[in-house]
């Protein structure tokens, strides 16, 4: 299988604590996204950092990228309650620009 | 703006009926793509749009599975002689034209087959 593997698979934590998923992945990409999905909804992109890129921010997000471990992680810092959702990884790989292959996602509740 | 709408939002039918599922896209949004999402899994592509025409299919299940594309806008899932593992959220995305562009995402249709 090709899919992209998240751990921890599920992440508890408190309110103003940190929260950092990470991401593997067994092809070449062209691109890693993060998707939020929270309980019922569709799925919200987040942040996406190019394969030429280590590091990119947006917020409270950091995301680093890895290419020759095949890895990336999710920084979410100051966690509030409302982040409390599943967090998807998301690339493009084999030459294709539009099949998005998603990993199965690590559930974060943050406790207030 | 709007985003992607679709429905109905939740679907409850016997098995062996057929049903069909919606999605409007973000208008002006060439591509679209369906996603079947079960219980415990992660999400699993079904189809890609470019337009009215689909280049990749190879993600549906079986032939009971067919997907149609009006006007470049709206599209409809349908599923045939629906079984019970046939019981998922289905999603549907649409993305503006261009390489690797993040998808937009509607809410689902959650597809109950009793």
């Amino acid at each position: 299988s090709q899919q992209g593997e998240e751990d921890p698979q599920a992440l508890s934590i408190q309110e103003g604590e940190n929260a950092t998923m990470n991401c593997s992945y067994k092809t070449s990409i062209n691109n890693l996204q993060w998707y939020r999905q929270n309980s019922g909804r569709g799925l919200v992109h987040l942040i996406l950092i190019r394969s030429n890129e280590r590091e990119k921010h947006s917020g409270r997000l950091r995301v680093t990228l890895d290419t020759s471990k095949k890895s990336s992680s999710l920084l979410i810092t100051a966690s509030r309650a409302a982040d409390t959702a599943s967090y998807f990884c998301a690339y493009y790989s084999g030459g294709s620009n539009y099949k998005l292959t998603f990993g199965k996602g690590t559930l974060l509740t943050v406790n207030p | 703006g709007a985003g992607v709408s679709q429905s109905p939002s939740n679907k409850v039918t016997e098995k062996g009926k057929d049903v069909e599922l919606r999605c409007d896209p973000i208008s002006g949004h060439t591509a679209l793509y369906w996603y079947r999402q079960s219980l415990g899994q992660g999400l699993e592509f079904l189809i890609y749009f470019q337009g009215n025409s689909a280049p990749d299919k190879s993600g549906l299940p079986s032939d009971r599975f067919s997907a149609e594309r009006t006007g470049g806008s709206v599209s409809t899932l349908t599923i045939q002689r629906t079984q019970q593992e046939d019981s998922a959220v289905y999603l549907c995305a649409s993305s503006s034209q261009g390489n690797n562009q993040p998808q937009h995402f509607g809410d689902g249709t959650r597809l109950s087959i009793l």
